[in-house]
């Protein structure tokens, strides 16, 4: 059965700052996908960033990037130059296979606080 | 740009009551999902559908029922509420396609008291 792993339940980071949540992942599946998204007090979910299990390059979207390493089974979230609207909680996700419906295996999440 | 569209925005409920969280989505797609998540922790799958008729379940179903009668609506019932019911229920939507996202509702805050 898959599973993720954050094992961060909070960060502290000051603004301008660079930081990475951690997520490890479970799975027999050789196909998946993974993903993190961001909630913020307001509760909304907010997609980020996706890497496929066979892309070969880490994702990047902005100022988030995607530090896969596939044989460690890790794919944490990098943030650089950390703003205050960055605080909120962030899920990784999964999902096995990467076509039909997006089942999604969620962490349970690491709330990261920005400070000024 | 309505997008996925959940109602009510909160409910209290009696245990032992029934009611029918609301979803619809004006974007065609064919994927709809419920997910529900409790305090602190991350989301849980209830159920799927693929299309119009066609639902299954996911990972936490007992206790919901579901229905996909059209592509834009996707209801989730509740009968004989209990406290483990309370939770947030965000319902989704998605193409379905290699790692698209997901299209999110607002949510609902249900509490059974």
């Amino acid at each position: 059965a898959q599973k993720i792993t954050q094992t961060q339940p909070g960060m502290f980071v000051q603004e301008k700052e660079a930081v990475t949540l951690d997520c490890t992942y479970d799975t027999s599946d050789p196909s998946y996908g993974l993903f993190w998204y961001k909630q913020p007090s307001s509760g909304e979910m907010i997609f980020l960033i996706y890497q496929g299990s066979y892309d070969q390059q880490n994702a990047t979207e902005g100022r988030y990037s995607l530090n896969f390493q596939k044989a460690r089974k890790s794919a944490n979230l990098v943030i650089s130059a950390s703003q205050l609207g960055d605080s909120a909680m962030y899920f990784c996700a999964m999902r096995e296979g990467v076509q039909g419906a997006q089942k999604l295996v969620f962490g349970q999440g690491t709330r990261l606080t920005i400070n000024p | 740009n309505a997008g996925v569209t959940q109602t009510p925005k909160f409910r209290i409920l009696k245990i032992g009551q029934s009611m029918t969280l609301q979803c619809t989505q004006d974007m065609n797609h064919n994927y709809m999902y419920w997910y529900r998540q409790d305090p602190g922790m991350g989301l849980k799958l209830i159920y799927y559908s693929v299309g119009a008729g066609i639902t299954d379940k996911g990972e936490v179903p007992n206790g919901y029922n579901v229905s996909r009668s059209t592509t834009e609506d996707f209801p989730l019932r509740l009968e004989l509420a209990a406290p483990s019911q309370t939770s947030v229920y965000f319902c989704a939507s998605s193409y379905g396609q290699g790692g698209e996202k997901l299209f999110f509702g607002s949510g609902t805050q249900l509490s059974v008291l």
